[in-house]
């Protein structure tokens, strides 16, 4: 079975630098995902990971430690449109299907 | 941009009715999902859909539940006798290629399923 864990509320100032970590253990490992999911809508894509490191996108990075079942995505210069759920997902080595963690509905104040 | 299209954007049922949620993925993608989300819960994975059959199931797939693709652009999913606890959105979403290890899915904007 797989299981992912995240926090599940955060809250960070606008500007600034936020990271939103995850764990997640599974019987096999085929890749990590991060998707956005605005209240109401739809998730969207923002990262993938299958090896150890760092991949960076414009204002999102995210990490990606297999050893220790570990992701983090990092949000910088944040802005009020990054409120929003931020979900991480993985797919096992034997399955089609990404499986979702519960999301961190990250809060942008003022 | 490409985009998978979901039809109808909210229904409301009797409990005990069919209800039938279209779809049409990206015209190029090869691999078909649903997922639901309940209110204020996650994402659930519930069929992936490749070569005219179903690949994956989950446990909340049951019976009740099936999926069809009637002609080369939509993908169906029926709830043949619905229950209060179907009331959620239901995403489709579509895939490129699961082989490529991306995989990324495009989801659909979600039909609102709410059973009275």
């Amino acid at each position: 079975g797989q299981n992912i864990d995240q926090p599940t509320e955060m809250t960070a100032t606008e500007g600034a630098i936020v990271q939103i970590n995850c764990t997640y253990q599974t019987s096999g490992f085929n890749g990590l995902f991060w998707y956005q999911q605005h209240a109401g809508e739809a998730p969207t894509f923002l990262s993938y990971n299958v090896l150890d490191g760092l991949e960076e996108k414009g204002r999102f990075s995210s990490f990606l430690s297999r050893s220790k079942g570990y992701s983090y995505l990092l949000l910088k210069e944040l802005q009020m449109k990054d409120s929003a759920s931020y979900l991480c997902a993985v797919r096992d080595r034997w399955d089609d299907k990404i499986i979702f963690g519960k999301g961190t509905r990250l809060h942008i104040l003022p | 941009e490409p985009e998978v299209t979901q039809t109808p954007s909210h229904q409301v049922t009797q409990m005990g009715q069919e209800v039938i949620l279209r779809c049409v993925p990206i015209s190029n993608h090869l691999y078909f999902y649903w997922y639901r989300q309940i209110l204020g819960q996650k994402v659930e994975f519930l069929v992936s859909f490749y070569n005219n059959e179903i690949s994956e199931k989950s446990e909340i797939f049951d019976d009740q539940f099936s999926v069809e693709r009637p002609d080369g652009s939509n993908f169906t999913l029926k709830i043949r006798s619905t229950k209060l606890e179907d009331s959620a959105m239901y995403f489709c979403a579509s895939s490129e290629d699961s082989a490529s290890g991306a995989n990324v899915l495009t989801f659909g904007a979600g039909s609102r399923l709410t059973v009275l």
